[in-house]
C-alpha cells in the first residue's frame, strides 16, 4: 500500500532563505508526483507536476525534483517570500493503487520577515 | 476565467441528516473529483466523475455518493451523517481524467461541514 510522508511537519525560516522541502512514498511504481500548496482556509493551489519519465519541473523561484528508485521528492524554494507562507503537499498516483491520489500530511511552512 | 466554485462556504448539519454540497469547475473542464480533509486522515480521495461518469472511487462508505451534470458540474451528498463526517470537502476540476496525471487539478476553497 502505497504511504507518503513529508517530513519536517512544520518549518520556520528567516525570509530570502533557500529551503528544501521534503517528500518520500513507498511504493516507486508511480505515475506521477504532484506538489501543492494550502493557504488557511482555503483551497489547494497545483505548483508542480512532474511525469515519472521526468526529474525535475521548474517554475519560478520553485524547483521539484524526483528520485522514483530512492522514493523521494524534493520541492526546492529560492529566495523565500513571506508571501510563501502556506502548507505544502506532495500527492502521488500510484500504477497499484488504481490511480488514486496519495496524499501526504504536508509540511507547514512560516517564512519571518 | 472564473475558478472552481464551491457551495455552500459553511454547512453545520445534525447526525442522521443528510447534506448535498456543490461544485461547478473550471469552463471546459469535463472533470471533477471530490476529497474529504480532516486534522487526523489528511487528504483522502473520494470520487472522480469525467462526462457524467463515475471514474475513480476510493475507500468511502456507500453513505457518499455523487453526481455530475451534462454542464460537468458536479453533487455530492452524505446520508445519515456521523460526527466523524465534519471535514473540509473539496473538489477538483481537470481538462482530462484529474487522477489520470495527465491534467493539472484546480481545487475550490471547499465547503467546510459540521456535524453536531
Amino acid at each position: 500500500k502505497q504511504e507518503v510522508t513529508q517530513i519536517p511537519a512544520a518549518l520556520s525560516v528567516p525570509e530570502g532563505e533557500n529551503l528544501v522541502l521534503n517528500c518520500s512514498f513507498t511504493d516507486s511504481a508511480i505515475y506521477n508526483l504532484q506538489w501543492f500548496r494550502q493557504d488557511p482556509g482555503k483551497g489547494l493551489t497545483s505548483l508542480l507536476l512532474i511525469q515519472s519519465s521526468q526529474r525535475e519541473q521548474t517554475s519560478g523561484r520553485l524547483n521539484a525534483s524526483l528520485d522514483k528508485s530512492s522514493g523521494r521528492s524534493t520541492l526546492y524554494i529560492a529566495a523565500s517570500q513571506p508571501g510563501d507562507s502556506a502548507t505544502y503537499l506532495c500527492a502521488v498516483i500510484g500504477r497499484d493503487s488504481n490511480y488514486q491520489l496519495i496524499w501526504g500530511a504536508g509540511t507547514k511552512l512560516i517564512i519571518k520577515p | 476565467k472564473a475558478g472552481v466554485t464551491q457551495t455552500p462556504r459553511y454547512l453545520i448539519k445534525t447526525r442522521g441528516q443528510q447534506v448535498t454540497l456543490s461544485c461547478s469547475p473550471i469552463s471546459g473542464h469535463r472533470s471533477v473529483s471530490w476529497y474529504q480533509q480532516t486534522p487526523g486522515q489528511g487528504l483522502q480521495f473520494l470520487f472522480e466523475y469525467f462526462s457524467e461518469t463515475q471514474r475513480n472511487k476510493g475507500n468511502f462508505p456507500g453513505r457518499f455518493s455523487g453526481r455530475q451534470f451534462s454542464n460537468s458540474r458536479s453533487e455530492m451528498n452524505v446520508s445519515t451523517l456521523e460526527l466523524g463526517d465534519s471535514a473540509l470537502y473539496l473538489c477538483a476540476s481537470s481538462l482530462g481524467l484529474g487522477t489520470g496525471g495527465d491534467s493539472p487539478l484546480h481545487f475550490g476553497n471547499g465547503t467546510r461541514l459540521t456535524v453536531t
